[in-house]
């Protein structure tokens, strides 16, 4: 069965430092992948995902991810941090269901 | 385009009472889920419909949870009796897609937070 696992639970930046957030997944053939963002009480907001078509995927809000089969990897990343960025960040995996990794709290200090 | 509406945003009970929550999907999208999503924890799937058919509720405390999805858009969500553990947000969410190997997002509506006590 697939499964994503996100590196760190809690990652802080300063405003307009770089942003990693960190996602693996296991899947035996290749699947969807998908981040979300959640802002405090509010639902799941897509901000991109990936379905094969190219391994760069850009997404809302200036946010990218990369699609890296040997490494089995789907990071997400944006040039500069914004105050606004502060959220819960969500990787999931899409194959005969849809699994969520535990979630990553972004913080971003002034 | 309207989004996925969900009722009531919040709710308090006691253990052993009842509740049930409401959602109404984007309209035309033919598959609707529910997740539970405890605190700290990313959302985990309990039931998927599609039209007004189960797909999967594999992971759908039966004995206290139910589900139904009549005539394929609104959908309610009960629970009975509430246990403590059942505190969580309950997200709704719909997709245009009907099945998960075809790349469709999911759309996720503001969710209802339970607090049994």
């Amino acid at each position: 069965a697939q499964s994503v696992t996100q590196l760190g639970s809690h990652v802080s930046v300063s405003e307009g430092a770089l942003v990693l957030l960190r996602c693996n997944y296991s899947s035996s053939v290749p699947p969807y992948l998908f981040w979300y963002v959640q802002y405090p009480n509010q639902g799941l907001q897509l901000l991109l995902k990936y379905t094969s078509a190219a391994t760069l995927v850009k997404g809302i809000n200036g946010f990218e991810a990369e699609f890296k089969k040997s490494e089995t990897s789907f990071h997400l990343t944006k040039p500069s941090a914004h105050m606004s960025d502060a959220a819960e960040y969500f990787c999931a995996v899409s194959l005969n269901d849809m699994r969520f990794g535990a979630g990553t709290r972004l913080t971003v200090k002034p | 385009e309207a989004g996925v509406a969900q009722s009531p945003r919040y709710k308090i009970i006691e253990k052993r009472q009842s509740v049930a929550f409401w959602c109404n999907p984007i309209s035309g999208h033919a598959t609707l889920y529910w997740y539970q999503q405890i605190l700290g924890q990313g959302p985990k799937l309990l039931i998927q419909f599609q039209n007004n058919g189960v797909v999967d509720d594999s992971q759908l405390p039966k004995d206290r949870f139910s589900a139904e999805r009549l005539k394929g858009v609104d959908s309610t969500l009960k629970i009975q009796p509430a246990k403590l553990e059942d505190s969580a947000v309950y997200l709704c969410a719909s997709s245009r897609g009907q099945g998960y190997d075809d790349g469709y997002e999911q759309y996720f509506g503001p969710g209802t937070r339970l607090t049994v006590t």
